[in-house]
């Protein structure tokens, strides 16, 4: 079975401060997708990020990078020089490369303070 | 590209109403799903959809039935609302490369008295 915690439901973070979103990941599958999403208080998910398992280096978008030791199983999200429009929620999900499902965290609340 | 679009925005239901939630995708996607987003629980899947005529339950299915009849659209339906049953609906289509994200309708929010 597939499991994603995020164990952070709230975080605050000081404007142009860099802040990392926790996220660990339970499953025997050993070819995966990870991905982090941003839902703003408007609601809709916005995509931000992608991980493979395989993958040597760790994604980067812009100010987002994602932080990713396999054998520990977590895939962190760092976001750099925070801005105020990054107030929102955060998802981790994971997609097994078998299925078509994504499992989804029960996210994290980032508050960036002026 | 319109991407995945759900209809309505907004819905209030009286208890023991039904209602369908409509979604289309133009991606010609063949994955499919429904979500409800609930306070500190994250996205919890609802029903999928493998292709037309191929659906599935997720994790949270009872109360909402739906059908696939074409690639394009998957609606839901509520066939007797419960205050429960109050929360914001997601529609994802998803392709089939996994390294790709699922693109997700705006989302319907449901309110039941």
């Amino acid at each position: 079975a597939q499991k994603i915690t995020q164990t952070q439901p709230g975080m605050f973070v000081q404007e142009k401060e860099a802040v990392t979103l926790d996220c660990t990941y339970d499953t025997s599958d050993q070819s995966y997708g990870l991905f982090w999403y941003k839902q703003p208080s408007s609601g809709e998910m916005i995509f931000l990020i992608y991980q493979g398992s395989y993958d040597e280096q760790n994604a980067t978008e812009g100010r987002y990078s994602l932080n990713f030791q396999k054998a520990r199983k977590s895939a962190n999200l760092v976001i750099s020089a925070s801005q105020l429009g990054d107030s929102a929620m955060y998802f981790c999900a994971m997609r097994p490369s078998w299925r078509n499902q994504f499992y989804f965290g029960t996210g994290t609340s980032l508050t960036v303070i002026p | 590209n319109a991407g995945v679009t759900q209809t309505p925005k907004f819905q209030v239901l009286k208890t023991g109403q039904s209602m369908t939630l409509q979604c289309a995708q133009d991606m010609n996607h063949e994955y499919m799903s429904w979500y409800r987003q609930d306070p500190g629980m994250g996205l919890r899947l609802i029903h999928y959809s493998v292709g037309a005529g191929i659906t599935d339950q997720g994790e949270v299915p009872n109360g909402y039935n739906v059908s696939r009849s074409t690639t394009e659209d998957f609606p839901l339906r509520l066939l007797s609302a419960a205050p429960s049953q109050t929360s914001v609906y997601f529609c994802a289509s998803t392709p089939s490369r996994f390294q790709e994200t699922q693109y997700f309708g705006p989302g319907t929010r449901l309110l039941v008295l």
